[in-house]
């Protein structure tokens, strides 16, 4: 299975701070990465697809980047809104993986 | 946003099986299938699989070979995850997404927490 591995694990940011998330792969898997946003309670939703490419609906401030086995996940200024737990997911090989997820958390 | 309803709360004895359904609002089913993960009690996502919307076909993930099936029913836009054998492990909400392209899925669901005890 492809390991999928998340960094930090928790974030403490403010509001309006410019935030990015790494997610590492153990093999490349090309840009067959997503990023999800979950708060609790709520299912995951689909922010990046594609490593890059912004979901229908999604405030541009997030963006994402990377190929091959290394991966951002790139808030440009935190809004109330966006202090949840974050997780990436390859889809390159099966069975599908999740990173073990970032909690991203008010200072 | 076409949101997809799910079943509600189940609770289960060690050894037998669930079915959780998954409906999408608006009889408007995704192009390329539902996707199914889950999430224990304060754990992160675990992909279950997934299933192609018209033509059926289905890739689980090889832990939950034997145990785990979906089906899909277009003329209700209704999907379902029925897994067998149930575990204390098993304890989890399941969620269901759509997939418009392979691989990164759309979860619009409430989820279905299943309690096995």
């Amino acid at each position: 299975d492809i390991q999928m591995t998340q960094s930090p694990s928790t974030l403490s940011a403010s509001v309006g701070d410019r935030v990015t998330i790494t997610c590492r792969a153990s093999q490349s898997i090309n840009t067959f990465l997503a990023w999800y946003q979950q708060r609790p309670g709520k299912a995951p939703k689909l922010l990046i697809y594609k490593a890059s490419n912004l979901q229908t609906g999604v405030p541009s401030r997030f963006s994402g980047s990377g190929s091959g086995t290394e991966f951002t996940l790139t808030i440009s200024s935190l809004q109330p809104d966006d202090f949840a737990t974050y997780y990436c997911q390859q889809y390159q090989g099966y069975p599908y993986t999740f990173g073990q997820g970032t909690n991203l958390e008010i200072k | 946003q076409v949101q997809m309803v799910q079943s509600g709360p189940e609770v289960k004895k060690p050894g037998a099986s669930v079915k959780v359904s998954c409906k999408a609002s608006g009889d408007s089913f995704p192009n390329y299938g539902i996707s199914w993960v889950r999430q224990a009690p304060g754990q992160g996502l675990e992909w279950l699989g997934w299933i192609g919307t018209y033509s059926g076909n289905t890739h689980f993930a090889q832990k939950f070979q034997g145990r785990l099936n979906m089906t899909i029913d277009t003329s209700t836009t209704t999907a379902y995850l029925e897994l067998r054998n149930l575990r204390s492990d098993d304890t989890a909400v399941y969620y269901c997404g759509r997939l418009e392209v392979a691989g990164a899925a759309d979860f619009g669901g409430q989820g279905t927490m299943v309690t096995v005890s």
